[in-house]
This record gives C-alpha cells, structure tokens and sequence, in this order.
C-alpha cells in the first residue's frame, strides 16, 4: 500500500527557509495531487497548499508569498519551501495524497519543525 | 474563506454510548465535507466524505449526514479506541481547503 513520509531539519532559525521532502512508496506519484497541511502544537489543521505530479501547484493565499513546492517524479518525491519563517511556523508537518474523489486520503506521519534561534 | 466551526469542543461519553458531533459551515459547502480522526502523535485519519460516505476501512458505527451548513458525525456504541480528536474539512470553496478546529471524544 501506498506510504508516505516526511523528512527535513526539526529546527530552523528566524527568517530563515524551512526545507521538507515527502517520500512516496508502495505507489507512484503518477495521477495524484500531493499536498503539505501543518498543525502548530496543540492547534488544528491548516492547509498549506498542493502540487500536481505535472508539478502545477495551488497554495493556501495566507501563505502563498511564501511557499514553493516542487515534485520529482523520478525519485517519487515532492518537496515544500517555506521562506521567511517565525515561530508562527512551528508545526508538525503532514504530507498527504489528495486522491480521485478530492480527499485526503493518505498520510504521512508528520515531522515536527520547531523555527527557533 | 469558509469558516467551520465544530461543536461541542469536548465531549464526554462512556463505551458503549452514542456521540453526536456538529460541524457548521459560514456558507455552504453542498455536500463537499468530510471528517477525520486523529489520536495523540499521530496523523489524522479519514473517517467520511462527501458528508455520509465511509472511508475504506472505516467500522459501519461511524456515520456522516447533513448537507449545506449543518453537518453531523455520529458514533454509535463507542469503542475505547474512538476517543480521539475530529475534524471537519470541506472541498467546496477553495483555496484554500479548511478544516474545523476539532472537537474532543474523551472517556467520562
């Protein structure tokens, strides 16, 4: 079946950019659209935006000026940027499949990203 | 930006009981809503969508009904491992995809 998980730094510095990778296995990245939600400790859930295999991408407009992601479909991974963090930022991670009936399907198991000098 | 807010935020039920969980959409989302589980230090789970569809997988207790603003999750006879966190999240206007801010299932 088809699993996903997150890898990237736990810490970043202010202002600096947070940098994560989704890996994909047991499926291929092929025909999905692959998305990055995050939950500040204690909080819910917010979407961060989402990038199709092709690697057209839609972001949440809270925080468009400050995501890049990208895909790779020859290593079956896609990745996140966030620039400019603050501890605002600090999360847990979750990378997650958006499949054919527009739902979250699959997850990741989430990476925690504490942004913090 | 479509605003879900959940009710009740807590929720205390024994085994066997029956929950209730509301979920209310600013403007309607159709039918576009699901629900997800999620329990301590892990990633949450998808329960139901499209408002009244199980996920694969999911137990014939958890059900999902409601349409425009007002949606419900129900679980009937609780088991120990449904106390958990939910979450409501609809599809119908976005970006961006939002979610509610959970209500708690805790063992009374």
């Amino acid at each position: 079946q088809v699993q996903l998980q997150e890898s990237g730094p736990g810490l970043v510095k202010p202002s600096e950019t947070l940098s994560l990778t989704c890996t994909v296995s047991g499926g291929s990245i092929s025909g999905y659209f692959w998305s990055w939600i995050r939950q500040p400790p204690g909080k819910g859930l917010e979407w961060i935006g989402y990038i199709f295999y092709t690697g057209s991408t839609t972001y949440n407009p809270s925080l468009k000026s400050r995501v890049t992601m990208s895909v790779d479909t020859s290593r079956n991974h896609f990745s996140l940027r966030l620039s400019s963090v603050t501890a605002a930022d600090t999360a847990v991670y979750y990378c997650a499949r958006f499949n054919g009936d527009e739902q979250f399907d699959i997850w990741g198991q989430g990476t925690m990203v504490t942004v913090s000098s | 930006e479509v605003v879900l807010t959940q009710s009740p935020a807590t929720l205390s039920l024994s085994p066997g009981e029956t929950a209730t969980l509301s979920c209310r959409a600013s403007q309607s989302v159709r039918t576009y809503l699901a629900w997800f589980q999620q329990k301590p230090g892990q990633a949450p789970r998808l329960l139901i969508y499209d408002a009244s569809n199980r996920a694969t997988g999911i137990p014939a207790r958890f059900s999902g009904s409601g349409s425009g603003t007002d949606f419900t999750l129900t679980i009937s006879s609780l088991e120990p491992e449904d106390f958990a966190v939910y979450y409501c999240q609809q599809r119908a206007n976005w970006p961006p995809y939002t979610f509610g801010q959970g209500t708690k299932l805790e063992i009374k």
